[in-house]
């Protein structure tokens, strides 16, 4: 089966530093996603993107967040000045469809650690 | 705002045996999408099980089956003759526009 592949696996960075989350989605998906999951509590959406824009976003997801595709395979989040609570797992996904029922493939996520 | 709900945190089971993990969750709407995902050591996100909130029939695979009781808001997952590599966090999980997941739980298969 196609699979999400996210790198790096693990991210360590200092407070106020920027970090980078790659993902590449499976290649003929159209919508993209990034949820996190802060240790011990649940996985939440972040934001949605289809045809080079954002479609929705969580209140999470605030200034200090961006996503882009810079090319035709990969999917970025980027942190502008992490803190201390953005440490988390990460997760991307992609769909190829965006209806309620379509099955959303996930990647095996990065986990961010601000120190 | 929809919310999900798993009050299970940890559960544990015998190999062969079969376990139940509950779920419930709120919404005002009637046409939406629930979703049982399995994250393994491995950390990837593995679908396996959906059900429309349309059909009443229960949604089922293989050894997988849920009931699904839309009055009561409740979705719980069956994992029959429970095998070893069964054992992972089990999130239920909910989509209107986006998924919203619950908080998991971790399931223990014994042998």
């Amino acid at each position: 089966e196609p699979e999400v592949t996210q790198t790096p696996s693990h991210q360590v960075t200092q407070m106020g530093q920027e970090v980078i989350l790659r993902c590449v989605p499976i290649s003929n998906h159209l919508y993209f996603y990034w949820y996190r999951q802060i240790l011990g509590q649940k996985v939440e959406f972040l934001v949605s993107f289809y045809n080079n824009e954002i479609s929705e976003k969580s209140e999470i997801f605030d200034d200090q967040f961006s996503v882009e595709r810079p090319d035709g395979s990969n999917f970025t989040l980027k942190i502008r000045s992490t803190k201390l609570e953005d440490s988390a797992m990460y997760f991307c996904a992609s769909s190829s469809f965006s209806q309620k029922n379509e099955k959303l493939f996930f990647g095996s996520g990065t986990q961010l650690s601000v120190l | 705002a929809q919310t999900v709900t798993q009050s299970q945190p940890e559960m544990s089971v015998q190999e062969a045996e079969t376990v139940t993990l509950s779920c419930t969750y709120d919404t005002s709407e009637s046409n939406y999408y629930l979703f049982w995902y399995k994250q393994p050591p491995s950390r990837q996100m593995i679908l396996v099980i959906r059900q429309e909130a349309y059909k009443q029939q229960n949604a089922t695979e293989n050894r997988f089956s849920v009931n699904f009781q839309k009055a009561a808001k409740s979705f719980s997952l069956k994992i029959s003759d429970s095998q070893l590599g069964d054992t992972a966090m089990y999130f239920c999980a909910f989509r209107f526009r986006n998924l919203i997941f619950g908080k998991g739980t971790k399931l223990s298969v014994k042998p």
